[in-house]
Parts: structure tokens; C-alpha cells; sequence
């Protein structure tokens, strides 16, 4: 069963460009969840979706937004990138919520 | 506010002996813990989870206790292996409807051989 897969893993933009996140929940799981980690917050959520509808959002900025398509593949989008957006973005996916959540390698990306 | 506390940043022991890491958290709502292993450059790896209904969960080497009066939760790795060798992070979620994890900031393990 193939685990949960962000694309791209690395990704270096500019300041004030947007990026788009890539994440494929395994096989079966409705639910997706974004996270972002870095070394003076750890890892702190951004957002669920659930059946296309976004259930829970963190304490982030507007220019941080998701979706999820109908077959549960989702997308962040991050739009005026700032330096301090560096991190590693991680998804995770679960059957439904208050599941174990299980972890995608994440996208390193890298704001200069 | 930080929900999830991790307060030692670190842990070194010799291998084959008990790894205990501990954590506490503040929220009484949350009602599901889980914990994860994470090498560095990829993503937290899921180890072992408990309910709040339950005070023991056991799974091969690893053994989480939950200890709800105190709100404090204790992950046991025995015996301890160099490939343990990891940073942990504890997780909980409030369930139901809320059911995003609040992460600890983790400890870093090490297995001495």
C-alpha cells in the first residue's frame, strides 16, 4: 500500500512569488492535514479537509489556503512568500479524524 | 500557550536498557494521544497511540502510559536499540469535530551502543 506522497520534496522561490503544495493521501483515507515545521515552532498545524470541506484551520495568515479534490489529493497554497515561510511542510492523511495520522516525507521549501 | 510540553530536550542511554520519554499537556479536553519517531529531512513516522479510556497501550517494544489526573504521558522503549535513535514527538487531539494534533517540540534520542 503506497504511503502518502508530497511533490515537489525541495522547492526554492522568491519573496512575494506563491507556491503550490502537492499532497496524495493513501489509498482509502478522507481525511488530509497540512502542518508546517520549523526549528523555533515545531510542528504546528495549518488546516484539515474532509470530504472536500476544510474542518479545522490554524493560526495562520490568510495567504496560507487549501483544497481537496474529490478523489482526497489535496494542494496548499502559499501566496506572498515571505522568508519566514521557510520550513518543511508536511501532510498527513487518516481514514477519518481521531485516526492515527500518517506522514508524507514533506516539501522542504526554501524562501530567499 | 503551548498545549503539549515536551520539557527535556534531550535523552541518551545505553542500548538494551528502558528509554523513558516523557510528556505532559495542559488541555483537558484533548482525549487522544499518539507518538511519533522523525528522522531528520522526513516526516514523523507514526509509533504508538492511546485513548483516554485506557492507561496502558502496548505494542511490541514500545509501551505508552497515560496518567490523566496528572495529565502526563510517558513513552517506554525496552529494550533500547541504536536505530531508536530519533527525536519523538508526543501528539493529542481534542477529537470529534477538533480533531487537529498539537504537536510537543520533541526529544532527541540517543542510543549509545
Amino acid at each position: 500500500k503506497a504511503g502518502v506522497t508530497q511533490t515537489p520534496r525541495y522547492l526554492i522561490k522568491t519573496r512575494g512569488q506563491q507556491v503550490t503544495l502537492s499532497c496524495s493521501p493513501i489509498s482509502g483515507h478522507r481525511s488530509v492535514s497540512w502542518y508546517q515545521q520549523t526549528p523555533g515552532q515545531g510542528l504546528q498545524f495549518l488546516f484539515e479537509y474532509f470530504s472536500e470541506t476544510q474542518r479545522n484551520k490554524g493560526n495562520f495568515p490568510g495567504r496560507f489556503s487549501g483544497r481537496q479534490f474529490s478523489n482526497s489529493r489535496s494542494e496548499m497554497n502559499v501566496s506572498t512568500l515571505e522568508l519566514g515561510d521557510s520550513a518543511l511542510y508536511l501532510c498527513a492523511s487518516s481514514v477519518v479524524w481521531n485516526t492515527e495520522a500518517f506522514f508524507g516525507q514533506g516539501t522542504r521549501l526554501t524562501v530567499v | 500557550d503551548q498545549q503539549v510540553k515536551q520539557n527535556s530536550p534531550s535523552l541518551s542511554v545505553q542500548e538494551g536498557r528502558i528509554s523513558i520519554l516523557n510528556c505532559d499537556y495542559t488541555n483537558s479536553m484533548f482525549d487522544y494521544f499518539l507518538w511519533y519517531k522523525k528522522y531528520p529531512a522526513e516526516g514523523p513516522t507514526f509509533l504508538i497511540s492511546i485513548s483516554s479510556i485506557k492507561d496502558k497501550n502496548e505494542d511490541g517494544r514500545f509501551t505508552v502510559f497515560l496518567n490523566k489526573s496528572a495529565k502526563h504521558l510517558s513513552l517506554h522503549i525496552v529494550p533500547s536499540q541504536p536505530g531508536d535513535s530519533a527525536v519523538y514527538f508526543c501528539a493529542a487531539s481534542e477529537g470529534g469535530a477538533n480533531s487537529k494534533l498539537t504537536f510537543g517540540k520533541g526529544i532527541t534520542l540517543s542510543v549509545r551502543p
